[in-house]
């Protein structure tokens, strides 16, 4: 099956620019998107399609992906962006969702 | 406004069966594929149930096929998850999420319910 794995963990400074990472095999060849999820809460979706942000997703989100690795880069951190982000793919030959391990992002 | 409200949670008993509900509003109901996503305490997401607009098509993870199925009732505007043979592993919180419309087909998951706590345990 198939398996994408990320950091379980990055800090960043208020203001810095903070980066998660996301990698699986060949996993440019596939779309991702990303969650955010904050505690006690649902998950939100802030990328999609690698690198669109739904309405309402401040452009300080921001995602990438190529090769086997898609990141997504959160610019000017806000104390409001401590949460955990998973990384999401479609495996086509399956026809599952796959999440990514996750990563807790905390703004010290 | 997109509305996804599950329901139907709770304790249970291994071995045991439940049903889930998540009714949606706020869209056309009937255009869109939906999903069920579970996280187990302090765990990360796992997707585990997809059923298309029509019913046509279901997918579901390994590791509850077999045991649970997934229907929809597109007249009330709700999806089920038909829970049996449940296990201890099977403790989480329960989501219902809608598939985005994309023309590069199955994308992501555009808008998630609150969630609904089922926890196995004798």
């Amino acid at each position: 099956s198939y398996e994408m794995t990320q950091p379980p963990s990055v800090s960043v400074s208020p203001g810095q620019t903070a980066t998660i990472t996301c990698s699986g095999n060949k996993l440019g060849s596939k779309y991702t998107s990303w969650y955010q999820q904050k505690p006690g809460q649902s998950p939100v979706l802030v990328i999609y399609q690698d690198t669109k942000r739904p309405s309402g997703i401040p452009e300080r989100f921001s995602g990438s992906n190529s090769g086997n690795t898609a990141t997504l880069t959160i610019s000017g951190t806000q104390a409001m962006d401590e949460a955990d982000y998973f990384c999401q793919a479609f495996d086509s030959s399956t026809s599952f969702y796959v999440f990514g391990t996750g990563t807790k992002v905390t703004v010290l | 406004e997109v509305q996804l409200v599950e329901s139907g949670g709770g304790l249970v008993q291994p071995g045991g069966s439940l049903r889930l509900s998540c009714a949606a509003s706020g869209f056309t109901f009937s255009n869109y594929a939906m999903n069920w996503v579970r996280q187990a305490p302090g765990k990360g997401l796992e997707w585990i149930s997809y059923i298309s607009p029509s019913s046509n098509a279901i997918f579901l993870a390994d590791s509850v096929k077999g045991r649970f199925t997934v229907s929809r009732d597109n007249a009330k505007n709700s999806v089920y998850l038909h829970m049996s043979s449940l296990r201890v592993e099977d403790t989480a919180i329960y989501y219902c999420a809608r598939d985005r419309l994309a023309a590069a087909g199955r994308v992501c998951l555009d808008f998630w319910g609150q969630g609904t706590l089922i926890t196995v345990s004798s």
